[in-house]
C-alpha cells in the first residue's frame, strides 16, 4: 500500500521559506509517476502548487512558479517543496500526493497545516 | 489555461436519495477527468477517473458519466457517509467544489 507522509515547521513567519517534506512508503519513487504538492487554504478548494518526476524533472503552477522549488531525493524516496517569500495568503494545509498514469492524484498523504503568521 | 467550473456550489439532498453533481471546462477536454470526495478534517478521495471508472474500494452508488466539457458525478442513492464536499479535477486543475449537505 502506497503511503504519503507530509512533515516540516506548522509556522512560519511573513517574508520567510516554507520548507516540507513528503517521505512516500509502499512504492518506490525511482520506479515512475509523477508526484505533487497541492494546498487548500481553510475553507477554501484545492491548488496544485507543482510536481516531479524521479528524474528531477519539474511542473510548477505559474501563479506560484516565481516562488516554488521541488526536489527529489531518491536514496530517501522523499520530495520536498520549498516556497519562499511567504505571507498570510500561504497560509493552508498542504498535501502531497501520487500523479497517476492516469492523470489523477491516487495516493494522498494526510496533510499538514502551515500557518504563516509573525 | 483551461477553467473548471462545478454547480451548484452547494446540493441538499435527503438520504436515500439521487445526487447529481455537474463540472463544466472552459473548452473541449480529454475524458481524463477524476472525481474526489473530501471530508472535514481528511485528505480528498479519488472516487472516479477517466471521467467513468471508479477506484478500486468505491461503491457502485457512485457514477461518473460526460465528455466533452460537460461532466456528471451521480451518486444513486446517498448515504449518510456521502456528504462531504466533492471535487472535479483535470490534469493540475481542480473544480471549486460542490459541498453536499443533507436536508
Amino acid at each position: 500500500q502506497v503511503q504519503l507522509q507530509e512533515s516540516g515547521p506548522g509556522l512560519v513567519k511573513p517574508s520567510e521559506t516554507l520548507s516540507l517534506t513528503c517521505a512516500v512508503s509502499g512504492y518506490s519513487i525511482s520506479s515512475g509517476y509523477y508526484w505533487g504538492w497541492i494546498r487548500q487554504p481553510p475553507g477554501k478548494g484545492l491548488e496544485w502548487i507543482g510536481s516531479i518526476y524521479h528524474s528531477g524533472s519539474t511542473y510548477y503552477n505559474p501563479s506560484l512558479k516565481s516562488r516554488v522549488t521541488i526536489s527529489v531525493d531518491t536514496s530517501k524516496n522523499q520530495f520536498s517543496l520549498k516556497l519562499s517569500s511567504v505571507t498570510a495568503a500561504d497560509t493552508a494545509v498542504y498535501y502531497c500526493a501520487r500523479y497517476s498514469s492516469s492523470a489523477n492524484f491516487d495516493y494522498w498523504g494526510q496533510g499538514t497545516l502551515v500557518t504563516v503568521s509573525s | 489555461e483551461i477553467v473548471m467550473t462545478q454547480s451548484p456550489a452547494t446540493l441538499s439532498v435527503s438520504p436515500g436519495e439521487r445526487a447529481t453533481l455537474s463540472c463544466r471546462a472552459s473548452q473541449s477536454v480529454s475524458s481524463n477527468l477524476a472525481w474526489y470526495q473530501q471530508k472535514p478534517g481528511q485528505a480528498p478521495r479519488l472516487l472516479i477517473y477517466g471521467a467513468s471508472t471508479r477506484a478500486t474500494g468505491i461503491p457502485a452508488r457512485f457514477s461518473g458519466s460526460g465528455s466533452g466539457t460537460e461532466f456528471t458525478l451521480t451518486i444513486s442513492s446517498l448515504q449518510s457517509e456521502d456528504f462531504a464536499v466533492y471535487y472535479c479535477q483535470l490534469g493540475y486543475t481542480f473544480g471549486q467544489g460542490t459541498k453536499l449537505e443533507i436536508k
